[in-house]
This record gives structure tokens, sequence and C-alpha cells, in this order.
């Protein structure tokens, strides 16, 4: 059984730091790996997918990396301000039965500080 | 409506109550999903329908019940329910059940008394 982990479970910094959360998978044979954000109460906003054969994708103040073979993923977020706090979301993307599925971790909730 | 929308967006219900939820997407997409959200757990996958057709069923229980009448549209039908049942239900809808990112709608927080 495939299982995804997110550490810290919780994390807090002041405002303009740069910070990094952590992901790892026990089964490298994923297809891709994607990060969501999470705001309380909300659904889930994509905010990176990295593809197998990837190392990386940027978007913005946000960078995540990929290594299959050490089974971990990090999103990095630079200048951080308040309004990245939320919980973010690691999910590795298996082939299932009859479908492909995400398989989720548990969060990393992150507080910015003004 | 743009995205995937959900409704309600609450709902208390009691044990021996029937209810429905409904998910409806405008992305032209023909594979949906339902996942359950618990507190302190991971995102679990419900079920996942795929040009119509249910293509998992991740052992959830009888109680709850899906219909998908079209690639728009999803249900969740709900009836004698148990209190662990209360969660965040989110659809999620991507262009087919394959390798494709998939979108999620806001959710409904579900309360079993």
């Amino acid at each position: 059984k495939q299982e995804v982990t997110q550490i810290p479970a919780a994390l807090s910094v002041p405002e303009g730091e740069n910070l990094v959360l952590n992901c790892s998978f026990t089964d490298s044979a994923i297809y891709n790996l994607q990060w969501f954000r999470q705001d309380p109460g909300k659904g889930l906003t994509s905010l990176l997918l990295i593809q197998s054969s990837q190392r990386e994708q940027t978007s913005g103040r946000l960078n995540a990396s990929l290594d299959k073979s050490s089974g971990r993923s990090t999103l990095y977020i630079a200048a951080s301000q308040p309004g990245d706090s939320a919980t973010y979301l690691c999910a590795a993307a298996y082939s299932g039965a009859g479908s492909y599925q995400l398989t989720f971790g548990k969060g990393t909730k992150l507080s910015v500080i003004p | 409506e743009t995205g995937v929308t959900q409704t309600p967006r609450h709902l208390v219900m009691g044990m021996t109550n029937k209810k429905s939820l409904k998910c409806e997407q405008h992305l032209g997409h023909n594979a949906m999903y339902w996942y359950k959200q618990s507190a302190k757990k991971p995102l679990e996958l419900m079920f996942v329908y795929n040009f119509k057709e249910q293509t998992e069923n991740n052992s959830v229980p009888s109680r709850f019940s899906p219909e998908c009448p079209n690639s728009s549209h999803l249900f969740l039908h709900l009836h004698t329910l148990q209190p662990e049942d209360s969660a965040l239900y989110l659809c999620a809808s991507s262009l087919d059940s394959g390798i494709y990112e998939q979108f999620f709608g806001p959710g409904t927080r579900l309360t079993v008394l």
C-alpha cells in the first residue's frame, strides 16, 4: 500500500522567511506528484504538478522538486507572506485497478506571522 | 459557474435521515471523483467515475451510494450514516481517469448527529 508522509505537521514562520515543506512516498513507481493548498474548510487548489520524468517545477515564489530514487519531494516557498498561511498537501499519483489514483499526505499547516 | 461546484456547502443530518450531495463540473471533463477528508487523516478516495461508468469503489460502505447521470454531474446519496461519517466530502474532476490533473470543488462539510 502506498503511503505519503509530510513533515512537519505544522510550521510557523515570520513573514519574509524562505521555507521548505517535505513530502516522502514509499513507492517510487509514481506517475507524478502534485502539491495542493487548502484553506480552512475549503477545497484544494492545485499549486504545482511534477511529472515523474521531471526534477522540478516553478510557479512564482513556489518551487517543487522531485527525487524518485529517494522517494522525496520538497516545496520551497520564497519570501513568505501572511497570505501563504494554509495547509499544504502533497499527493503521489499511482496506477490503480481501474484508474490512476492520488495518495495524499496529511498535510503541513503553515502559519506566516506578520 | 466555473470549475467544480458542490452543494450544499454544509449539511447536518441525523442517523436516520436520507440526504444527497451534489457535484457539478463546468470543465468539459469526463472523470469525476468523490473523496472523504476526516480530521487528522489523509484524503481518502471513495469512488471514481469515467464516462459515467464507475471504475473504482474503495471498499466504501453501502450507506454511501454514488450516482453519475452524465459526465458533468455526480451525486452521493447518504442514508443511515454514523457519527464517524462526519467529514468534508470533496468532489473532483479530470479530463479522464488517466494521468490528468484533478480539479477540486470546495467540499460539503457533513455533520452526522
